[in-house]
């Protein structure tokens, strides 16, 4: 069964230094994998995907996630990390066990980013 | 961030009462779900809908009872619930169903006393 999995369930960095937000798959076949972020009070938004093509793969709000099929990793990261990216983020990928309309989206448990200003 | 609503956004609800979640989703997309969020787990998938037709229970109690009159709109009608059953209920919706990328709605707060 396809899984994922957010090892840490918080990371805290400084204002301006880089961050990474650690996720690891488990798949059969290729991966399609995504990075979704929760602000307080609201719902998942959609930063970027890796279906196929190159391993770096840039998002909303100045997020990218590298591919790496050797260590079956999607691991986020941002070059200078503002504390407005405070929040819960999530790493995502798709069970296409099935196929078809029963391919479904399977979440880790998430990751709490704290940036100190 | 306005492609999917929801309402209500909070919601206290006894456990005999009956109430209804309405997410509307202004994409046009063709497929939609309920998912449910609680604390420190994954967010787990309840219904699928594709084209108004229902294509994934994943074992949800009876006391959940989605309904999709078009591809806009979606409801999750709620009986009987017990207080295990508080959590965020997230509405998405993708182009395809098992497709392409999911949008969330803001989700609906859900506590039963």
């Amino acid at each position: 069964a396809q899984s994922v999995a957010q090892p840490e369930d918080q990371v805290n960095v400084a204002e301006g230094n880089p961050l990474t937000v650690k996720c690891t798959y488990s798949v059969s076949g290729n991966p399609y994998l995504f990075w979704y972020v929760q602000y307080p009070n609201r719902g998942l938004q959609f930063l970027l995907k890796y279906i196929t093509g190159d391993n770096l793969v840039k998002g909303s709000y100045g997020f990218e996630a590298e591919f790496n099929k050797s260590q079956t990793s999607f691991h986020l990261k941002k070059p200078s990390a503002l504390v407005s990216d405070s929040a819960l983020y999530f790493c995502a990928v798709r069970d296409m066990a099935y196929g078809g309309a029963t391919n479904k989206l399977i979440f880790g448990t998430g990751t709490l980013l704290a940036v100190q200003p | 961030e306005t492609g999917v609503t929801q309402t209500p956004r909070h919601l206290v609800m006894g456990m005999t009462n009956k109430k209804s979640l309405k997410c509307e989703q202004h994409l046009g997309h063709n497929a939609m779900y309920w998912y449910k969020q609680s604390a420190k787990k994954p967010l787990e998938l309840m219904f699928v809908y594709s084209l108004e037709e229902r294509v994934e229970n994943n074992s949800v109690p009876s006391r959940f009872s989605p309904e999709c009159p078009n591809s806009s709109h979606l409801f999750l009608h709620l009986h009987t619930l017990q207080p295990e059953d508080s959590a965020l209920y997230l509405c998405a919706s993708s182009q395809v169903a098992g497709e392409g990328t999911q949008y969330f709605g803001p989700g609906t707060r859900l506590l039963v006393l």
